[in-house]
Protein backbone atom coordinates (compact mmCIF):
# COMPACT_ATOMS: atom_id res chain seq x y z
CA UNK A 1 0.00 0.00 0.00
CA UNK A 2 1.88 3.04 -1.48
CA UNK A 3 1.96 6.14 1.02
CA UNK A 4 0.68 9.54 0.55
CA UNK A 5 2.37 10.86 -2.94
CA UNK A 6 2.98 14.52 -3.63
CA UNK A 7 4.73 15.67 -6.95
CA UNK A 8 6.74 17.35 -8.09
CA UNK A 9 9.49 16.68 -4.93
CA UNK A 10 10.64 20.43 -6.02
CA UNK A 11 9.32 23.49 -8.23
CA UNK A 12 11.11 26.46 -8.94
CA UNK A 13 8.98 28.99 -10.17
CA UNK A 14 9.28 32.42 -11.53
CA UNK A 15 7.55 35.20 -9.87
CA UNK A 16 3.87 35.79 -12.03
CA UNK A 17 4.08 32.06 -12.91
CA UNK A 18 1.49 28.82 -11.63
CA UNK A 19 2.40 26.48 -9.54
CA UNK A 20 0.71 23.25 -9.29
CA UNK A 21 1.09 20.91 -6.92
CA UNK A 22 -0.36 17.00 -7.02
CA UNK A 23 -1.62 14.88 -3.92
CA UNK A 24 -2.55 10.91 -4.16
CA UNK A 25 -3.41 9.84 -1.12
CA UNK A 26 -3.29 6.97 0.31
CA UNK A 27 -5.66 4.10 -0.75
CA UNK A 28 -8.68 4.07 0.60
CA UNK A 29 -8.45 7.60 2.08
CA UNK A 30 -11.18 10.03 1.46
CA UNK A 31 -9.71 13.00 3.25
CA UNK A 32 -6.75 15.52 2.14
CA UNK A 33 -5.52 17.75 4.36
CA UNK A 34 -2.88 20.76 2.71
CA UNK A 35 -0.48 22.31 5.39
CA UNK A 36 2.78 24.97 4.37
CA UNK A 37 6.18 24.67 6.00
CA UNK A 38 8.03 27.59 7.20
CA UNK A 39 11.40 27.26 9.39
CA UNK A 40 9.97 30.32 11.16
CA UNK A 41 6.49 29.78 11.32
CA UNK A 42 6.25 26.19 11.63
CA UNK A 43 3.77 23.85 10.08
CA UNK A 44 0.62 25.89 8.98
CA UNK A 45 -3.01 23.93 8.05
CA UNK A 46 -4.08 25.60 4.45
CA UNK A 47 -7.24 23.45 3.30
CA UNK A 48 -9.07 20.11 4.42
CA UNK A 49 -11.10 18.37 1.60
CA UNK A 50 -13.16 15.10 1.27
CA UNK A 51 -13.93 14.06 -2.07
CA UNK A 52 -15.33 16.65 -4.36
CA UNK A 53 -16.13 18.90 -1.83
CA UNK A 54 -14.12 22.00 0.27
CA UNK A 55 -14.44 21.58 3.78
CA UNK A 56 -13.00 23.64 5.65
CA UNK A 57 -10.21 26.22 3.52
CA UNK A 58 -10.01 28.70 6.42
CA UNK A 59 -6.03 28.60 6.15
CA UNK A 60 -5.70 29.35 2.75
CA UNK A 61 -5.23 33.07 1.54
CA UNK A 62 -8.29 34.22 -0.13
CA UNK A 63 -6.92 35.76 -3.45
CA UNK A 64 -4.40 33.73 -5.96
CA UNK A 65 -4.92 30.04 -3.89
CA UNK A 66 -7.47 26.91 -5.20
CA UNK A 67 -7.31 23.49 -3.88
CA UNK A 68 -9.71 21.11 -5.13
CA UNK A 69 -9.74 16.74 -5.00
CA UNK A 70 -11.80 15.36 -7.20
CA UNK A 71 -14.03 12.03 -7.96
CA UNK A 72 -10.99 10.73 -9.95
CA UNK A 73 -7.34 11.71 -9.52
CA UNK A 74 -5.01 13.44 -6.89
CA UNK A 75 -5.71 16.35 -4.89
CA UNK A 76 -4.72 19.91 -6.62
CA UNK A 77 -3.43 22.77 -4.94
CA UNK A 78 -3.25 25.79 -7.08
CA UNK A 79 -1.34 28.79 -6.51
CA UNK A 80 -1.66 31.56 -9.06
CA UNK A 81 0.80 34.58 -9.86
CA UNK A 82 3.14 33.45 -7.50
CA UNK A 83 5.30 35.75 -5.04
CA UNK A 84 8.58 35.04 -3.14
CA UNK A 85 6.34 34.52 -0.10
CA UNK A 86 5.14 32.04 -1.79
CA UNK A 87 8.35 29.80 -1.11
CA UNK A 88 8.09 26.71 1.37
CA UNK A 89 7.47 23.53 2.13
CA UNK A 90 3.88 22.31 1.20
CA UNK A 91 2.55 18.78 2.69
CA UNK A 92 -0.11 17.06 1.91
CA UNK A 93 -1.82 14.51 4.55
CA UNK A 94 -4.73 11.79 4.13
CA UNK A 95 -6.64 9.86 6.64
CA UNK A 96 -9.47 7.40 6.17
CA UNK A 97 -11.63 8.90 8.43
CA UNK A 98 -12.52 13.06 9.28
CA UNK A 99 -11.20 14.07 12.68
CA UNK A 100 -8.25 15.75 13.99
CA UNK A 101 -7.55 12.56 16.13
CA UNK A 102 -7.36 10.35 13.70
CA UNK A 103 -3.92 9.64 12.38
CA UNK A 104 -3.08 11.24 9.01
CA UNK A 105 -0.47 10.47 6.80
CA UNK A 106 2.18 12.81 5.16
CA UNK A 107 4.01 12.88 1.90
CA UNK A 108 7.16 14.07 1.38
CA UNK A 109 6.63 17.12 0.40
CA UNK A 110 6.89 19.82 -2.18
CA UNK A 111 9.82 22.51 -1.94
CA UNK A 112 8.83 25.57 -3.69
CA UNK A 113 11.18 28.05 -4.53
CA UNK A 114 9.85 31.17 -6.82
CA UNK A 115 12.79 33.04 -7.99
CA UNK B 1 -6.89 30.98 19.66
CA UNK B 2 -4.62 27.81 20.83
CA UNK B 3 -1.29 27.67 20.42
CA UNK B 4 1.26 25.05 21.55
CA UNK B 5 4.99 26.08 22.57
CA UNK B 6 7.60 23.96 22.60
CA UNK B 7 10.79 23.79 24.57
CA UNK B 8 13.20 23.60 24.02
CA UNK B 9 13.72 24.87 20.55
CA UNK B 10 17.33 23.56 19.84
CA UNK B 11 18.94 20.19 21.86
CA UNK B 12 22.06 19.13 20.83
CA UNK B 13 22.96 16.00 23.23
CA UNK B 14 25.69 13.04 23.32
CA UNK B 15 24.61 9.17 22.63
CA UNK B 16 23.49 7.82 25.29
CA UNK B 17 21.95 10.55 27.45
CA UNK B 18 18.91 11.44 28.60
CA UNK B 19 16.35 13.89 27.36
CA UNK B 20 13.31 15.34 28.04
CA UNK B 21 10.97 17.75 25.06
CA UNK B 22 8.13 19.92 26.42
CA UNK B 23 4.67 21.10 24.46
CA UNK B 24 2.60 23.62 26.43
CA UNK B 25 -0.59 24.96 26.18
CA UNK B 26 -3.06 27.24 28.20
CA UNK B 27 -5.80 25.45 26.11
CA UNK B 28 -7.34 22.19 27.21
CA UNK B 29 -6.64 19.34 24.00
CA UNK B 30 -8.85 16.50 23.37
CA UNK B 31 -5.85 14.65 22.23
CA UNK B 32 -2.61 15.85 21.35
CA UNK B 33 0.00 13.63 19.09
CA UNK B 34 3.60 14.20 18.68
CA UNK B 35 5.49 13.75 14.98
CA UNK B 36 9.00 13.21 14.26
CA UNK B 37 10.10 14.80 10.81
CA UNK B 38 13.47 14.06 8.96
CA UNK B 39 14.95 17.18 7.02
CA UNK B 40 13.47 16.66 3.18
CA UNK B 41 10.73 14.53 4.73
CA UNK B 42 7.47 14.98 5.85
CA UNK B 43 6.35 14.27 9.42
CA UNK B 44 5.97 10.81 10.76
CA UNK B 45 3.18 10.05 13.45
CA UNK B 46 5.03 8.83 16.89
CA UNK B 47 2.38 8.31 19.56
CA UNK B 48 -1.35 9.89 20.07
CA UNK B 49 -2.04 10.65 23.64
CA UNK B 50 -6.24 10.82 24.67
CA UNK B 51 -6.80 10.31 28.13
CA UNK B 52 -5.36 12.94 30.78
CA UNK B 53 -2.04 11.35 33.02
CA UNK B 54 -2.14 8.65 30.00
CA UNK B 55 1.72 7.57 29.35
CA UNK B 56 2.69 5.52 26.24
CA UNK B 57 5.82 4.31 25.52
CA UNK B 58 7.27 3.20 22.39
CA UNK B 59 10.59 1.49 22.86
CA UNK B 60 12.96 4.53 24.45
CA UNK B 61 10.69 6.99 23.63
CA UNK B 62 8.15 7.60 26.95
CA UNK B 63 5.28 10.17 26.35
CA UNK B 64 3.19 11.98 28.88
CA UNK B 65 -0.39 13.73 28.60
CA UNK B 66 -0.98 15.88 31.52
CA UNK B 67 -3.49 15.67 33.96
CA UNK B 68 -5.29 18.35 32.32
CA UNK B 69 -5.00 18.01 29.21
CA UNK B 70 -2.89 21.12 28.36
CA UNK B 71 0.78 19.80 27.85
CA UNK B 72 2.71 16.53 26.81
CA UNK B 73 6.00 15.52 27.26
CA UNK B 74 8.65 13.62 25.05
CA UNK B 75 11.08 11.17 27.06
CA UNK B 76 13.94 9.56 25.50
CA UNK B 77 16.53 7.25 26.97
CA UNK B 78 19.78 6.45 25.86
CA UNK B 79 19.48 9.00 23.25
CA UNK B 80 20.99 7.10 19.70
CA UNK B 81 21.90 8.89 16.62
CA UNK B 82 19.09 7.60 14.84
CA UNK B 83 16.87 9.57 17.14
CA UNK B 84 18.06 12.90 15.29
CA UNK B 85 15.26 15.29 14.12
CA UNK B 86 12.73 17.52 14.69
CA UNK B 87 9.91 16.65 17.47
CA UNK B 88 7.01 18.22 16.43
CA UNK B 89 3.53 18.16 18.69
CA UNK B 90 0.11 18.65 17.38
CA UNK B 91 -3.48 18.68 18.43
CA UNK B 92 -6.65 18.70 17.07
CA UNK B 93 -8.39 22.15 16.50
CA UNK B 94 -10.92 24.04 14.62
CA UNK B 95 -14.10 21.80 15.07
CA UNK B 96 -11.55 18.93 14.95
CA UNK B 97 -10.85 19.43 11.39
CA UNK B 98 -7.25 20.05 11.69
CA UNK B 99 -4.06 19.89 13.52
CA UNK B 100 -2.37 22.86 14.91
CA UNK B 101 1.26 22.31 15.30
CA UNK B 102 4.45 23.84 17.85
CA UNK B 103 7.30 25.16 16.22
CA UNK B 104 8.90 21.77 16.86
CA UNK B 105 12.25 20.83 19.05
CA UNK B 106 14.98 20.22 16.56
CA UNK B 107 17.29 17.08 18.19
CA UNK B 108 20.80 16.60 17.64
CA UNK B 109 22.41 13.38 18.64
CA UNK B 110 26.49 13.33 18.55
CA UNK B 111 28.41 10.22 18.55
Amino acid sequence: NAGVMQNPRHLVRRRGQEARLRCSPMKGHSHVYWYRQLPEEGLKFMVYLQKENIIDESGMPKERFSAEFPKEGPSILRIQQVVRGDSAAYFCASSPRPGGNTEAFFGQGTRLTVV
Amino acid sequence: TQLLEQSPQFLSIQEGENLTVYCNSSSVFSSLQWYRQEPGEGPVLLVTVVTGGEVKKLKRLTFQFGDARKDSSLHITAAQTGDTGLYLCAGPAGNNRKLIWGLGTSLAVNP
